[in-house]
């Protein structure tokens, strides 16, 4: 039983381009969960979906990022014309329910980016 | 959520037991204790969770204090590959963030 899978494991970018980070969930686990860390700090929760909706999205910054979770395929951060302070890891997790119930998050091993 | 706060170092030798406190006094009677470590630059690991009782696996122990205001993560026998931040969190029931604090980095020495 394959982990969470995250790709890319590094991602390079030039300032206004766009980064899609994608994250599959392991098998039969449903609730997905973006974090951010930045260079030398801990981790920031971004965006709590399920399948086809997004739940939570309130640590997402209000411009240039978006997440999705389609029935089928992998979960998708989107960052649009990333500037050099989107430079970090992006952690995808997931878990079989929510996590409010006292279950586990099963944290992928993360897409750093870098914007040049 | 509950604020935690825990010592940003320690040490621990090879071998022997490593526990690692952490304070959350304003914690509230839904709200469970998760522990998760991040080994160097990798995904954050969960290691134990619990909400009154103390917790035992495979990889370690949480003794949560009777009143809940502190606990304790005990590794029984530390290894070098044990290295690494460790992160007390504390969960509030309906809620589905973790908040991640800077947490305790624990050496691990020969």
């Amino acid at each position: 039983n394959a982990g969470v899978m995250q790709n890319p494991r590094h991602l390079v970018r030039r300032r206004g381009q766009e980064a899609r980070l994608r994250c599959s969930p392991m098998k039969g686990h449903s609730h997905v969960y973006w974090y951010r860390q930045l260079p030398e700090e801990g981790l920031k929760f971004m965006v709590y979906l399920q399948k086809e909706n997004i739940i939570d999205e309130s640590g997402m910054p209000k411009e240039r990022f978006s997440a999705e979770f389609p029935k089928e395929g992998p979960s998708i951060l989107r960052i649009q014309q990333v500037v050099r302070g989107d430079s970090a890891a992006y952690f995808c997790a997931s878990s079989p329910q929510a996590l409010s119930g006292a279950n586990v998050l099963t944290f992928g091993a993360g897409s750093r980016l870098t914007v040049l | 959520d509950a604020k935690t706060t825990q010592p940003p170092s320690m040490d621990c030798a090879e071998g022997r037991a490593a526990n690692l406190p952490c304070n959350h006094s304003t914690i509230s009677g839904n709200e469970y204790v998760y522990w998760y470590r991040q080994i160097h630059s990798q995904g954050p690991q969960y290691i134990i969770h619990g909400l009154k009782n103390n917790e035992t696996n495979e990889m370690a122990s949480l003794i949560i204090t009777e009143d809940r205001k502190s606990s304790t993560l005990i590794l029984p026998h530390a290894t070098l590959r044990d290295t690494a931040v460790y992160y007390c969190i504390a969960l509030q029931g309906g809620s589905e963030k973790l908040v991640f604090g800077k947490g305790t980095k624990l050496t691990v020495n020969p």
